[in-house]
């Protein structure tokens, strides 16, 4: 599996969008990208996947550059409680494939 | 649909001891995934099974073994606990490993003494 860059830490306002970069440039065609994020001491929780198509949830958008060497994860109205740890993960599609986690982004939610 | 579940939450033991941590997987799941996160190495992929049989297996000592039961329920088992043992552990599951998305449960935290 392809591997990711992510900034270590990012803030936000409580309202606003929070915008979390992520780096994979060298991903294959038949890779995903998925995001999940892990709230202290809690089991990481699924957010949103897309291939190559941006994709919208009830929680996130997730916006893919159209040569697929980066993503954007949009959380549009950011409140307290999406502060969290944020991985960003390349996958494959098919298959089973374990979930590489690397060290995240720490996006921390101020008032 | 109920989530995964995993118990217990927390545990304590003492240095060679062992333990057995349990995970019932989303209804209808069969694929179940463990995984070990801990400060320092974060989160690594234990093993994974698939109606009964273990698919994949992480880099970890023999010490550490699972089993997957025909209802999907699947167990872990930490032999011989070292004090580096101590970790919060996840379970996940999706309908059959191949390519889904995985699910975590809230995890058991082991702290080994």
């Amino acid at each position: 599996d392809a591997k990711t860059t992510q900034p270590p830490s990012m803030d936000c306002a409580e309202g606003r969008a929070a915008n979390l970069p992520c780096n994979h440039s060298t991903i294959s065609g038949n890779e995903y990208v998925y995001w999940y994020r892990q709230i202290h001491s809690q089991g990481p929780q699924y957010i949103i996947h897309g291939l190559k198509n941006n994709e919208t949830n009830e929680m996130a958008s997730l916006i893919i550059t159209e040569d697929r060497k980066s993503s954007t994860l949009i959380l549009p109205h950011a409140t307290l409680r999406d502060t969290a740890v944020y991985y960003c993960i390349v996958r494959v599609a098919s298959g089973y494939s374990t979930l590489t986690f690397g060290k995240g982004t720490m996006l921390l939610v101020s008032p | 649909k109920a989530g995964v579940t995993q118990t217990p939450r927390y545990l304590i033991k003492t240095r060679g001891q062992q333990v057995t941590l349990s995970c019932s997987p989303i209804s209808g799941h069969r694929s179940v995934s463990w995984y070990q996160q801990t400060p320092g190495q974060g989160l690594q992929f234990l093993f994974e099974y698939f109606s009964e049989t273990q698919r994949n297996k992480g880099n970890f000592p023999g010490r550490f073994s699972g089993r997957q039961f025909s209802n999907s329920r699947s167990e872990m088992n930490v032999s011989t606990l070292e004090l580096g043992d101590s970790a919060l552990y996840l379970c996940a599951s999706s309908l059959t490993g191949n390519g889904e998305t995985q699910y975590f449960g809230p995890g058991t935290r082991l702290l080994v003494l």
